[in-house]
């Protein structure tokens, strides 16, 4: 069975870091590309970042670029999102997402709730 | 990355049929048989539904269908059931490698 655990989430000051962490199993972790997805209180889905198999493509979306880094540990089964830079409107429930071959998200985790707030 | 746009909420009766809809641009629906649809229960993650625009996932119920037209791709539930009361989330691939999802629609089964 497919599980996808997000952990690192929590209260965080405007300006400051936090590193959210997704462990994942039953599935060849390394043959797949991994996302993270995000979710803002009472809002809709908004793609965060994805990262290529060997970690040979890297992506992110325009909101998050030069601030987050995605990364992950094939021999651990591990994805990673450093945060740095957090602004109130990163406030949201993240998610770690595996892509499918037809750049879809088959399965996710259940997400980590990150607040950004004074 | 802009966000496609969905109708706010879409509402039926036990056994009727509904069909949401998610309009993008040229850029994205348009140009890429690569939608994907989300149904996501409160407090719960989302769950793929549909992907590749018409594919069913395995174990999905045949009561849902995608299609594609031009811009716009659809989600139609038929056989509405209680369970179905969800947010739906459509998503296309956007290119450059970046995904955009929509602005979600909210199913209330009456």
């Amino acid at each position: 069975e497919v599980q996808l655990v997000e952990s690192g989430g929590g209260l965080v000051k405007p300006g400051g870091s936090l590193r959210l962490s997704c462990a994942a199993s039953g599935f060849t972790f390394s043959s797949y590309s991994m996302n993270w997805v995000r979710q803002a209180p009472g809002k809709g889905l908004e793609w965060v970042s994805s990262i290529s198999s060997s970690s040979s493509y890297i992506y992110y979306a325009d909101s998050v670029k030069g601030r987050f880094t995605i990364s992950r540990d094939n021999a651990k089964n591990s994805l990673y999102l450093q945060m740095n830079s957090l602004r109130a409107e990163d406030t949201a429930v993240y998610y770690c997402a595996r892509m499918g071959t037809g750049l879809y998200f088959d399965y996710w985790g259940q997400g980590t709730l990150v607040t950004v707030s004074s | 990355q802009s966000a496609l746009t969905q109708p706010a909420s879409v509402s039926g009766s036990p056994g009727q049929s509904i069909t949401i809809s998610c309009t993008g641009t040229s850029s994205d629906v348009g140009s890429y048989n690569l939608v994907s649809w989300y149904q996501q229960h409160p407090g719960k993650a989302p769950k793929l539904m549909i992907y590749e625009v018409s594919k069913r996932p395995s174990g999905v119920s045949n009561r849902f269908s995608g299609s594609k037209s031009g811009n716009t791709a659809s989600l139609t539930i038929s056989g509405l059931q209680a369970e179905d009361e969800a947010d739906y989330y459509c998503c296309s691939y956007a290119g450059s490698s970046t995904s955009s999802f929509g602005t979600g629609t909210k199913v209330t089964v009456l």
